[in-house]
């Protein structure tokens, strides 16, 4: 079964430094890996998405994420944060087949507080 | 931008009673999911459609959650009897059959329903 594992519960960086996020995850085969961003009582919204090809991986609002197989991680990271950062952020992993898209396993997910 | 539509937004109900939520994907994604996010955890899948059919409902409680997609575009998810335990948010998502590398998942806002 597949696995995901986001060691950090909570994140405190002040505005402007640099942000890690950090995810594990356990998959038997090539995985598909997604980082997902939710303020709130909102939904969840995709940052960047892993299936293939380059392991940088260039998402929205400045974020990237590396995957490293040898490592079974998928790391987000931002050069220099902004308050408006802060929320909880979600690594998932899903498998793709001639099927369709399987159900995402998501982790716990990280709490991002931002310090002025 | 295509979105997936829920509703209602928020919902009470007291425990023991009916509650229903409607999702609406976006136009032409073949798969849709439920999913259950209880304050402070990641979402998990507790159902999966592949056009009007369950692919995966391994994490329902049949014994009071049911979800259908007749037609295979829009579904409800249903809970009978509500328990306190049920308090949480759902969330609906969708994704095409073919082309996943060139999409994401996508998340509707969710109900929150607070079972009373």
């Amino acid at each position: 079964a597949q696995s995901v594992t986001q060691p950090d519960i909570h994140i405190t960086v002040s505005e402007g430094a640099s942000l890690e996020l950090r995810c594990n995850y356990s998959y038997g085969a090539t995985p598909y890996l997604f980082w997902y961003v939710q303020s709130p009582g909102q939904g969840l919204q995709l940052l960047l998405k892993y299936f293939s090809g380059d392991t940088l991986v260039q998402g929205i609002k400045g974020f990237e994420a590396e995957f490293k197989r040898s490592q079974s991680s998928f790391n987000l990271r931002k050069p220099s944060v902004h308050w408006s950062d802060a929320a909880e952020y979600f690594c998932a992993v899903g498998r793709y087949s001639g099927g369709g898209a399987d159900g995402l396993t998501f982790g716990k997910g990280t709490h991002l507080i931002i310090q002025p | 931008e295509a979105e997936v539509a829920q509703s209602p937004r928020y919902k009470i109900t007291e425990k023991s009673q009916a509650v229903a939520f409607w999702c609406d994907p976006i136009s032409g994604h073949a798969t849709l999911y439920w999913y259950r996010q209880i304050l402070g955890q990641g979402p998990e899948l507790l159902v999966q459609f592949q056009d009007e059919s369950v692919v995966d409902d391994s994490q329902l409680p049949k014994d009071r959650f049911s979800a259908e997609r007749l037609k295979g575009v829009d579904s409800t998810l249903k809970i009978q009897p509500a328990e306190l335990g049920d308090s949480a948010m759902y969330l609906c998502a969708s994704s095409p059959l073919t082309g996943i590398s060139s999409y994401g998942y996508t998340f509707g806002s969710g109900t929150r329903l607070t079972v009373v």
